[in-house]
């Protein structure tokens, strides 16, 4: 699966939008990006995911460069809440010979203040 | 909305000793991961199953490991004769089908290996 680059940590103004940036310059061409987060301890929870095409729904958007090696996963209105840690993640879909393995870097720990 | 669980919560155990970490996946998934988080770092893939057989493992899943689904719906996990480094969160995730997006993980499993 290819590596993916975040920044370690960044910042955002309750209210604001929080824009999460991801390298991902070795993908392939039929790897999908993925974002998760994890609040505090708790189990990653999926966010979204895009194979080539912007996407959105009802927790964030996903801008995917037309090259596909970088992208940014939008939170339009931060709230308190969606502070975590935030991974974004490069694999195959499940099928033929994948079978879904997440391989997690470091992510990108947003922490949305008052 | 139908979720992963898993027990216990928190395991405590002596190093040497063999545990046993439960998982309820949601009904009719197909998929089923584990992965662990040692504290303070990232969630390292260890090993799906398909059909009833491991379909991929880390290297970190050694023989001390072993999974099995022993009456369809339970997911296990074993670890034989803990060690110390053994000491993580333990999420259970599954997957519902071939090209399935969205992995759900469980809550977690603390084990602390003294």
């Amino acid at each position: 699966d290819a590596k993916t680059t975040q920044p370690p940590s960044m910042d955002c103004a309750e209210g604001r939008a929080a824009n999460l940036p991801c390298n991902h310059s070795t993908i392939s061409g039929n790897e999908y990006v993925y974002w998760y987060r994890q609040i505090h301890s708790q189990g990653p929870q999926y966010i979204i995911h895009g194979l080539k095409n912007n996407e959105t729904n009802e927790m964030a958007s996903l801008i995917i460069t037309e090259d596909r090696k970088s992208s940014t996963l939008i939170l339009p209105h931060a709230t308190l809440r969606d502070t975590a840690v935030y991974y974004c993640i490069v694999s195959h879909r499940v099928g033929g010979t994948s079978y879904g393995k997440l391989t997690f870097g470091q992510g990108t720990i947003l922490t949305v203040h008052p | 909305e139908p979720e992963v669980t898993q027990t216990p919560s928190h395991q405590v155990t002596q190093m040497g000793q063999e545990v046993i970490l439960r998982c309820v996946p949601i009904s009719n998934h197909l998929y089923f991961y584990w992965y662990r988080q040692i504290l303070g770092q990232k969630v390292e893939f260890l090993v799906s199953f398909y059909n009833n057989e491991i379909s991929e493992k880390s290297e970190i899943f050694d023989d001390q490991f072993s999974v099995e689904r022993p009456d369809g719906s339970n997911f296990t996990l074993k670890i034989r004769s803990t060690k110390l480094e053994d000491s993580a969160m333990y999420f259970c995730a599954t997957l519902s089908s071939q090209g399935a997006i969205e992995q759900f993980f469980g809550p977690g499993t603390r084990l602390t290996v003294l």
